[in-house]
């Protein structure tokens, strides 16, 4: 079983439309990654999480530690949101250098 | 700020050679840096963890002898793929976390794509 489950793997929205994308993990972690790769491969850190929820621009991520959950959310979304997103939980205590484990990522395609 | 880069962005080279990824933070020391794999349609998979001033720590399965790593700053990784093959054309992606950083905050690389011939 894969420690980081997403869901969906791909979807496929209209533009203004709402996006959830949603991500389960099996570990203990000490937070969250929500990241993002556009087609050229290149990755962009969208939000850090440990508890609660984080908002940026369009962009809203909650996590539920107790339930091993977290969920991006895009509102009004638009073509130029089109990437994969990945979840990406760091394992291990607090602080210091705690490795990622990644998701398969979320093929997002936003249609004008 | 927290911007990282790596150079070169893209490399074709033929088997058999070796080849060096560099992974720098342009504005802030790193004392720990990850490098990473994916390959097409899968996802990122941790390589290994650079700590300046000492050796690299690699994942399993790994070959530390075929994939070097040197952080000899605070600023710099070097990734060096020796002997390298078909199999190991892939993109390279580094991130590095901060000094200061608050939990495990990482900033990416753009990535290297490297197509060994």
């Amino acid at each position: 079983k894969n420690e980081v489950e997403q869901s969906p793997q791909n979807l496929t929205a209209q533009e203004g439309e709402f996006i959830t994308i949603n991500c389960s993990y099996s570990v203990g972690i000490s937070a969250l990654h929500w990241l993002q790769q556009h087609p050229g491969g290149g990755i962009v850190s969208l939000f850090m999480l440990s508890s609660g929820k984080k908002k940026h621009g369009r962009l809203i991520a909650t996590i539920n530690i107790q339930e091993k959950h977290s969920s991006l959310h895009i509102t009004a979304s638009h073509p130029r949101d089109s990437a994969v997103y990945i979840c990406a939980p760091a394992m291990g205590p607090q602080g210091g250098s705690e490795k990622l484990v990644f998701g398969k990522g979320t093929k997002l395609t936003v249609n004008p | 700020g927290a911007v990282v880069s790596q150079h070169p962005s893209w490399v074709i080279c033929k088997s058999g050679t070796s080849v060096k990824i560099e992974c720098r933070s342009l504005d802030f020391q790193a004392t720990t840096m990850f490098w990473y794999r994916q390959f097409p349609k899968q996802s990122l998979m941790l390589m290994a963890t650079s700590n300046e001033g000492s050796k690299a720590t690699y994942e399993q399965g790994v070959e530390k002898d075929k994939f070097l790593i040197n952080h000899a700053s605070l600023t710099l990784s070097t990734l060096t793929v020796t002997s390298a093959h078909p199999e190991d054309s892939s993109f390279y992606i580094c991130s590095a976390l901060p000094v200061a950083a608050y939990y495990n905050e990482q900033f990416f690389g753009p990535g290297t794509r490297l197509t060994v011939l």
